[in-house]
């Protein structure tokens, strides 16, 4: 089955950096990439996906790029804040679309990234 | 809306005793799963359900049992409750698409097994 490995661990910014978080996937025919953020307490929530078909994403702050040569995706989080601070999660799965994969995702073992003031 | 609703949010469970974990939702989504969060581990499928009265393993299925007796509802068993089940468990749901729908979390259900 998919393997998704997530980096670093732990991240910590100053306010304002950017911040990277970095996941490789094992699967060739996963070909959605979705991002969640999850707040202390809270339920994990989307933020961002790409699909296989592009190479980046924009929305804001937040931009997702994906190498399917390297089999590895990103997250950049530009101009961070203090309530950019949580646990982020990517994670992969394989397109319903002629599939079996009923939109089951696999996913990385999460980031805790801290935004100091 | 309400979205996806969990019960209960807490439980303390002794080895050995059983319990029922429900997730509704309203949004009338085809896709149903079961998750658990263990730290430094993510997120882990443990069973999940592509319509009403169809359930099927995930990636840690062993000591659970689920049901989906109705569309909007899915249930989560644990007949003999163990330490190791100690987890957070979230409910998701997503709607049938030729593409890949976000998933839709519950607020979780935080249970420790002693």
């Amino acid at each position: 089955g998919e393997n998704v490995e997530q980096h670093p661990s732990t991240l910590s910014v100053q306010e304002g950096d950017s911040a990277v978080i970095k996941c490789t996937y094992s699967d060739s025919a996963s070909n959605y990439f979705p991002w969640y953020k999850q707040e202390l307490g809270k339920r994990p929530q989307l933020i961002i996906d790409i699909r296989s078909n592009v190479g980046e994403k924009k929305d804001q702050r937040i931009a997702v790029t994906l190498n399917k040569t390297a089999k590895h995706f990103s997250l950049h989080i530009t101009e961070t804040q203090p309530e950019d601070s949580a646990v982020y999660f990517c994670a992969a799965s394989i397109s319903n679309a002629g599939g079996t994969s009923y939109g089951k995702l696999t996913f990385g073992q999460g980031t805790i990234l801290t935004v100091h003031p | 809306n309400a979205g996806v609703t969990q019960t209960p949010k807490f439980r303390v469970l002794k080895t050995g005793q059983s319990m029922t974990l429900l997730c509704a939702q309203d949004m009338n989504h085809e896709y149903m799963y079961w998750y658990r969060q263990d730290p430094g581990m993510g997120l882990r499928l443990i069973h999940y359900s592509v319509g009403e009265g169809t359930t099927a393993k995930g990636e840690v299925p062993d000591g659970y049992n689920v049901s989906r007796l109705k569309k909007q509802n899915f249930l989560l068993g644990l007949e003999s409750a163990a330490p190791s089940q100690t987890s957070v468990y979230f409910c998701a749901s997503s709607y049938l698409n030729r593409g890949n729908s976000p998933l839709h979390f519950g607020n979780g259900t935080r249970l420790t097994v002693t």
